[in-house]
Order: structure tokens, then sequence, then C-alpha cells
């Protein structure tokens, strides 16, 4: 069984879409992250939530809404898209919120490509 | 300016030769963790430091954290093609993890 599962792997779309991408841990874990990886496989952290309550927001557009419906999922919404979105968004998890002290597991990815 | 400056940015090397990756800042941290990531996977943990001047060894990896706790190093002894990957430092300097833009290691059979 997958830990950290994201749908879709890959997502293709036009300038000015909404799109988004779906993240499960089944491993129990009450903290669920959002990276994002650009094009020099710089890893940056977006959003953490713990038990479904949002305790990281990075400066982040808002046009990036993050959703959790309960602790073993995190949503992550996008509106109109640009063309600096793309990138490979990777979700995460933790066991707890101690400040990321606890190991991460990361999920194997979306790789979004905005035309 | 990242808070955590990996080098080199790129490592090419045969097989059964060694290789060093070091990653440095300014900053003091509480721990610092290593991960590697496959292409087309996402970042697995390989260890994490804590103390100062503290040496693990993971088979034929062997990290170490700075005395002062602003630096560490990744070295494999007699690497394997199944090394290759990106090797990625990451540290808590407040309560997120922040990485490193990592170290891309080839291996060549």
């Amino acid at each position: 069984d997958t830990a950290v599962s994201q749908t879709p792997k890959y997502l293709v779309t036009q300038m000015g879409n909404d799109k988004s991408i779906k993240c499960e841990q089944n491993l129990g874990h009450d903290t669920m992250y959002w990276y994002k990886q650009d094009s020099k496989k710089f890893l940056k952290i977006m959003f953490s939530y713990n038990n479904k309550e949002l305790i990281i927001n990075e400066t982040v557009p808002n046009r990036f809404s993050p959703k959790s419906p309960d602790k073993a999922h995190l949503n992550l919404h996008i509106n109109s898209l640009e063309l600096g979105d793309s990138a490979v968004y990777f979700c995460a998890s933790s066991l707890r919120a101690s400040g990321g002290s606890d190991t991460q597991y990361f999920g194997p990815g979306t790789r979004l490509t905005v035309l | 300016t990242q808070l955590l400056e990996q080098s080199p940015q790129f490592l090419s090397i045969q097989e059964g030769e060694n290789l060093t990756v070091y990653c440095n800042s300014s900053s003091v941290f509480s721990s610092l963790q290593w991960y590697r990531q496959e292409p087309g996977e996402g970042p697995v943990l390989l260890v994490t430091v804590v103390t100062g001047g503290e040496v693990k060894k993971l088979k034929r990896l062997t990290f170490q954290f700075g005395d002062a706790r602003k630096d560490s190093s990744l070295h494999i002894t007699a690497a394997q093609p199944g090394d290759t990957g990106l090797y990625l430092c990451a540290g808590l300097p407040d309560y997120k993890l922040s990485f490193g833009a990592g170290t891309t290691v080839t291996v060549r059979a």
C-alpha cells in the first residue's frame, strides 16, 4: 500500500484554467504539507495542515487554496493558472506538527505543466 | 539567497569512486536532514543529525554534522549506480523545513 499518494501524476492544462491536485496518506499522521519543486529542483514549502487546521501558509499567491476535509487528505486547488505555476508539487505527511523535525514522508509528486 | 547552500550542484563519477557533498549555512540548526530523490519520485529521508560533531553511517554513506551545527557533509564510499539521485539537505531554522538546492549525483557503471 502506498503511504502518501497523489493524483494526478501529470497535469497539462492551459493558462487561466482552474485545477485541483489530491493527496491522501494512510499512515495515520496528523500533519500534511504541500511543497513546490521548480525546474531547478529547489523544493519549497507552501502549506501545512495539522488535524485539518492550517498552520503554515508561506507567501503563496491566493490563487492557491489548500483544503483538508479530514486529517488523511489534503487537496490543493489552483485558480487562474499561470505559466509560472508549472512545477512538480509534492504532498508530504509527518506524525506530528513538531516543527517539522519528525520524518516527513513524501508522495510521488504531480508534474503540472501550464501551456 | 538560500538558507542552505549545497555544493557541488552536479557530480558525475565512475562506479567505485568516492564522493562528498557539502551543505553550508551561516545559521545554526538544531538538526539537519539528508534526503535522496530519484527521478519521478518524492524525496526519501536518509538521516537526521542532531548533535554538533555527530557522525552517522548508513552502509557506504557517512554523514557528518559540523561542530558549530552550521554545516553538514555526506560522503559516499565506493559509489554504485544505485546511488544516482538528487541529494538534498534540509534544516529547521524555525518551524518549517527549509531545503538546499540539491546536488545531482550520477554514478556511471
